[in-house]
């Protein structure tokens, strides 16, 4: 079945760079969209960033010049890498895949907090 | 980037009743809607996509609705586990953007 595993450190410094992996299985990422979204701590949703099925990617412009978005295919994974993080990028990131229209899976989130 | 405007902020309700949950977007985004629940601590679900497209083992109790800017989120009959949070995805366009959310108590 479809899964989608996010993995990394639970505590960042701020100015430092947080660095995901989203591991996934039971769909290749040749075939489908994989987009990271993330919601701080008792709030809305905000979509970040997304790999095309075909290696292109797409970036929320209000986190564009922090974040980049890149893929290993031989290992089913997905990357985030997101430089001078700050304290109000603590929340849960959140691994998704599209399904052509709307997000269907959603991975179980790993929460990500900025703090010294 | 399309603002999505939801409606309302929270929401007491009854068991048995039936609410409507609105999303109304900046621009037209052609059905390009979908609805979510989230419960605490869980992932969000996806309930309807294409705007009123029931997403496979979802109940038939929830329906959506709407075209252009205007989308609506209906929940019939409300059972006990459909308390939670609901949000609106659009994905007409990049960045794709969310609505706010709508917390959905059950009195």
């Amino acid at each position: 079945q479809v899964q989608l595993k996010e993995s990394g450190p639970g505590l960042v410094q701020p100015s430092q760079t947080l660095s995901l992996t989203c591991t996934v299985s039971g769909f290749s990422l040749t075939s489908y969209n994989v987009h990271w979204v993330r919601q701080p701590p008792g709030k809305g949703l905000e979509w970040m960033g997304r790999m095309r099925y075909n290696g292109d990617t797409s970036y929320n412009s209000a986190l564009k010049s922090r974040l980049s978005i890149s893929r290993d295919t031989s290992k089913n994974q997905v990357f985030l890498k997101m430089n001078s993080l700050q304290t109000d990028d603590t929340g849960t990131y959140y691994c998704t895949r599209d399904r052509g229209a709307a997000i269907d899976y959603w991975g179980q989130g790993v929460m990500v907090t900025v703090s010294s | 980037d399309i603002q999505m405007t939801q409606s309302p902020a929270s929401l007491s309700a009854s068991l048995g009743e039936t609410v409507s949950i609105e999303c109304l977007a900046s621009e037209d985004i052609y059905n390009n809607l979908a609805w979510y629940q989230q419960k605490p601590g869980k992932s969000p679900q996806l309930l309807i996509y294409y705007a009123s497209s029931l997403q496979d083992g979802v109940p038939s109790r929830f329906s959506g609705s709407g075209s252009g800017t205007q989308y609506s989120l209906k929940i019939n009959s409300l059972e006990s586990e459909d308390a939670a949070t609901y949000f609106c995805l659009q994905d007409s366009e990049y960045p794709w953007t969310f609505g706010g959310g709508t917390k959905l108590e059950l009195k």
